[in-house]
């Protein structure tokens, strides 16, 4: 079965610091990974999936398939990033819906 | 376009009830699935609509059952509630189903059983 695992529940940083949230997967196939954040009172949304391999609000998330890991980084943290980050995957074509990992509450400190 | 609706925005249910929760997708969309996030977790895949036919179904009971409508808009109903239950129920809209279409997802209904 698929699963989705990130290690942190709770991650504080200082603003201007750097951030790293912890995703790694299991699935044998080749699936498509993402993340979502979900911001103070507003709707979960996607950020990055990793086939557009683009940077998004100075985020960017690299596939190490032999790692089977997806890390989120941000080089400077800054305040309005605190938020709920959910890791997430989906596979064989897409009928299974999206696997989501518990979430890492990040809190940027001032 | 307001995105995604979801309606109710909260709902409290005693034990053994049934609930309706309904879902408008993003105008367009014509693929909607739903989503289970119990406090603490991630969402849980429920089930995808596409074109009024269940395409995908994740690991819950028979209590739980969907449709989707002509207009695309979907509804979940929850028979014989249970107070494992509670949790925010989200609904999500893509153009078409697939893994490399976005899901656009709805602020959610909040259940409550008691």
């Amino acid at each position: 079965a698929q699963r989705v695992t990130q290690p942190e529940k709770l991650l504080s940083v200082f603003k201007g610091a750097p951030v790293e949230l912890k995703c790694n997967y299991s699935y044998s196939g080749s699936p498509e990974l993402f993340w979502y954040v979900q911001y103070s009172r507003q709707r979960l949304q996607l950020l990055l999936r990793h086939i557009s391999r683009e940077s998004i609000k100075g985020f960017t998330a690299d596939l190490n398939k032999g790692e089977t890991s997806f890390h989120l980084k941000k080089p400077f943290a800054q305040e309005e990033d605190s938020a709920m980050y959910y890791c997430a995957l989906i596979s064989g074509g897409g009928a299974d819906g999206l696997t989501f990992g518990k979430g890492t509450h990040l809190i940027i400190q001032p | 376009d307001a995105g995604v609706t979801q309606s109710p925005t909260h709902l409290i249910k005693t034990r053994g009830q049934h609930v309706t929760l309904r879902c408008s997708p993003i105008s367009g969309h014509k693929s909607v699935s739903w989503y289970q996030q119990v406090l603490g977790q991630g969402p849980q895949f429920i089930f995808q609509y596409y074109e009024k036919e269940e395409r995908g179904r994740g690991n819950f009971p028979d209590r739980f059952s969907a449709r989707q409508f002509p207009n695309y808009s979907s509804e979940l109903n929850v028979n014989a509630l249970l107070l494992g239950d509670s949790a925010l129920y989200l609904c999500a809209s893509s153009s078409t189903p697939g893994q490399h279409y976005e899901q656009y997802f709805g602020p959610g209904t909040r259940l409550t059983v008691t």
